[in-house]
């Protein structure tokens, strides 16, 4: 069974610093992996993800995120976080194991409330 | 919103009653979602549509059912509304089927069950 971990319910950084969000998968085959962010009163948005090749992964608005085999980990990034950054932040995982061309389940992390701190 | 557009975008419905949810979408992409969004679960899947007449079941279908008769009209419908029913609910599409490819989610629409 595939999973997805994002440990921290929420994380507040200041204006301007960097910020991390985490994220820990489960998966029996290859893992295929998202960000989607959540602006109050909106549906979610891709924002980014990762497939194969490079490990570190460019999306949107200027966040980025580093797949970590060893760790099993995803976690999402941005160099200098902004006030407009401020939402609440999900992981989602598919696993790439049996896809015989049915569907595929995808699995979505909790959610992780983003404060950004003028 | 990808032009997904969700009907209605509150509802407040009565124990008992049955309520449908409809799903728009104006690129005619073939697989289409429904989820449900609770505080501690993140979204659950409840249904999918893999085409016009073809929709299977996800992890929490019980007491849901969806009909799709219109490759744009995805329709979710509570055929006894209860209280544990009130939720967030978001429609999404893919371009394809692939597990790679990303979703894209409409606005949600927000329903109490009283």
């Amino acid at each position: 069974a595939q999973s997805v971990a994002q440990p921290e319910d929420q994380v507040n950084v200041a204006e301007g610093n960097p910020l991390t969000v985490k994220c820990t998968y489960s998966v029996s085959g290859n893992p295929y992996l998202f960000w989607y962010v959540q602006y109050p009163n909106r549906g979610l948005q891709f924002l980014l993800k990762y497939i194969t090749g490079d490990n570190l992964v460019k999306g949107s608005y200027g966040f980025e995120a580093e797949f970590n085999k060893s760790q099993t980990s995803f976690h999402l990034k941005k160099p200098s976080a902004l006030v407009s950054d401020s939402a609440l932040y999900f992981c989602a995982v598919r696993d790439g194991v049996g896809n015989s061309g049915g569907y595929q389940k995808v699995t979505f992390g909790i959610g992780t409330k983003l404060q950004v701190i003028p | 919103d990808a032009g997904i557009t969700q009907s209605p975008r509150h509802k407040v419905t009565e124990t008992g009653t049955p309520v449908t949810l409809r799903c728009h979408q104006t690129e005619n992409h073939r697989y289409m979602y429904w989820y449900r969004q609770d505080p501690g679960h993140g979204l659950r899947l409840i249904h999918y549509s893999y085409g016009v007449k073809d929709t299977d079941k996800g992890e929490v279908s019980d007491g849901y059912s969806v009909s799709r008769s219109k490759t744009e009209d995805f329709l979710l419908t509570l055929e006894s509304a209860t209280s544990s029913q009130t939720s967030v609910y978001f429609c999404a599409i893919s371009v394809g089927q692939g597990p790679y490819n990303e979703q894209f989610f409409g606005p949600g629409t927000r329903l109490t069950v009283l």
